[in-house]
This record gives structure tokens, C-alpha cells and sequence, in this order.
């Protein structure tokens, strides 16, 4: 069984779209994050929910929104894509929120968003 | 700032020779770091981490060394397999925050 997935794996859109990416984890995990990295690799957190809590918010454009309706799913929705919106997005999950020793963050594939 | 970089964006290595990847953070402090492995089309993977009041730790064929003075940690890949080919992220936590700020990544090539 996957332990972090997430979906749709791609997702190919127009600008101007709304679109949402959803996550799941099975590990018991109360922390769930969401990042991006970008055509250079470049993996940035971008938010963190415990236990459905919102704990860290980076700079991000208000056009993300992140949904957590229990501690195992964390979605995220992005309105009005833009073409710098496309990246590969990843969600993580680990134990606790704040990172550390003993608490390794686990990744789910990844989804691939291309905005035309 | 907090930040974490990487010396080489790219490392070809022959099969069964060591690999070593290199990382450079800046001034702020870190409490700890982590390698992670990521493979083609796959989300990062957990490989090893490091204590900041530690220099040296040995996994399953890796080791990651850490030189505070200088302020860089490596990766020491031995016996280098087509399967370690993929990109290695090295990333901190610093003690304010708590959040893992990670490295640009070496992609790590195996020749055959």
C-alpha cells in the first residue's frame, strides 16, 4: 500500500483554471505538507497542517488554498493557474510538526502540473 | 539567511566506485540534517541524517560526514549501483521554524 498518494499524478491545464491536487496518507501521521519544486529541482515547503491546523503558511499567492477535512487528506486548490504555477507538487507527511530528528518526512510521487 | 546549497548540479561515477556529494549551508545554525534520495518520476526518499553535535554517521553503503567549521556536510555513496542514480537532496532544520529547507540537489549519474 502507498504510504503518502497522491492525485491526479498529471494534470495538464489552461491558465485561468481552477484545479485541485489530493492527498492521503495511511501512516497515522498528524502532519501533512504540501511543497514545490520547480524545472531546476528546487523543493520549497509551502504548507503545513497538524491535525487539521493550519502551521506553516509561506509566501504563497492567496490563489493556493490548502484543505485538510481530517488529519489523513490534505488538498490542495489553486485558482486562476497561472503559467508559474507549473511545477511538480508534492505531499509530505511525518509525525510531528516541527521537523527534526526522529521525525522524517515521507513523500508522496508527485503531481506534475503543466498550465498552457 | 537560511539557506543550503549544493557544489556540482551533476555526478557521473562508474559503477562500483564511491560517490561523494557535497553540500555547503550558510551561517545560521542548523540543528540537523538530512539526505534524501529522489529517483525518476518519484517523490523524495528519507536516506540518512545527522546531528549537528555529530561529524560522522554510516547507514547501509552511505555516510554523511559533517564538517561544522567549514559548514558543509557530504555524502559518501560506496560501491556506487545503476540503481543510486537519481538526484540527492541535502536539507537542514534550523532551531526556529522548524521547517526543512532543502538543497538545489546533485543529480547523480551511474556509468555502466
Amino acid at each position: 500500500d502507498t504510504a503518502v498518494s497522491q492525485t491526479p499524478k498529471y494534470l495538464v491545464t489552461q491558465m485561468g483554471n481552477d484545479k485541485s491536487i489530493k492527498c492521503e496518507q495511511n501512516l497515522g501521521h498528524d502532519t501533512m505538507y504540501w511543497y514545490k519544486q520547480d524545472s531546476k529541482k528546487f523543493l520549497k515547503i509551502m504548507f503545513s497542517y497538524n491535525n487539521k491546523e493550519l502551521i506553516i503558511n509561506e509566501t504563497v499567492p492567496n490563489r493556493f488554498s490548502p484543505k485538510s477535512p481530517d488529519k489523513a487528506h490534505l488538498n490542495l486548490h489553486i485558482n486562476s493557474l497561472e503559467l508559474g504555477d507549473s511545477a511538480v507538487y508534492f505531499c509530505a507527511s511525518s509525525h510531528r510538526p516541527l521537523a527534526g530528528e526522529g521525525n522524517i518526512q515521507y513523500f508522496g510521487a508527485g503531481t506534475r502540473l503543466s498550465v498552457l | 539567511g537560511e539557506s543550503v546549497g549544493l557544489h556540482l548540479p551533476t555526478l557521473s561515477v562508474q559503477e562500483g566506485d564511491n560517490s561523494i556529494i557535497n553540500c555547503a549551508y550558510s551561517n545560521s545554525a542548523s540543528d540537523y540534517f538530512i539526505w534524501y534520495k529522489q529517483e525518476s518520476g518519484k517523490g523524495p526518499q528519507f536516506i540518512i541524517d545527522i546531528r549537528s553535535n555529530m561529524d560522522k554517521r554510516q547507514g547501509q553503503r552511505v555516510t554523511v560526514l559533517l564538517n561544522k567549521t567549514v559548514k558543509h556536510l557530504s555524502l559518501q555513496i560506496a560501491a556506487t549501483q545503476p540503481g543510486d542514480s537519481a538526484v540527492y537532496f541535502c536539507a537542514g532544520v534550523y532551531n526556529q521554524g522548524g521547517k526543512l529547507i532543502f538543497g538545489q540537489g546533485t543529480e547523480l549519474s551511474v556509468k555502466p
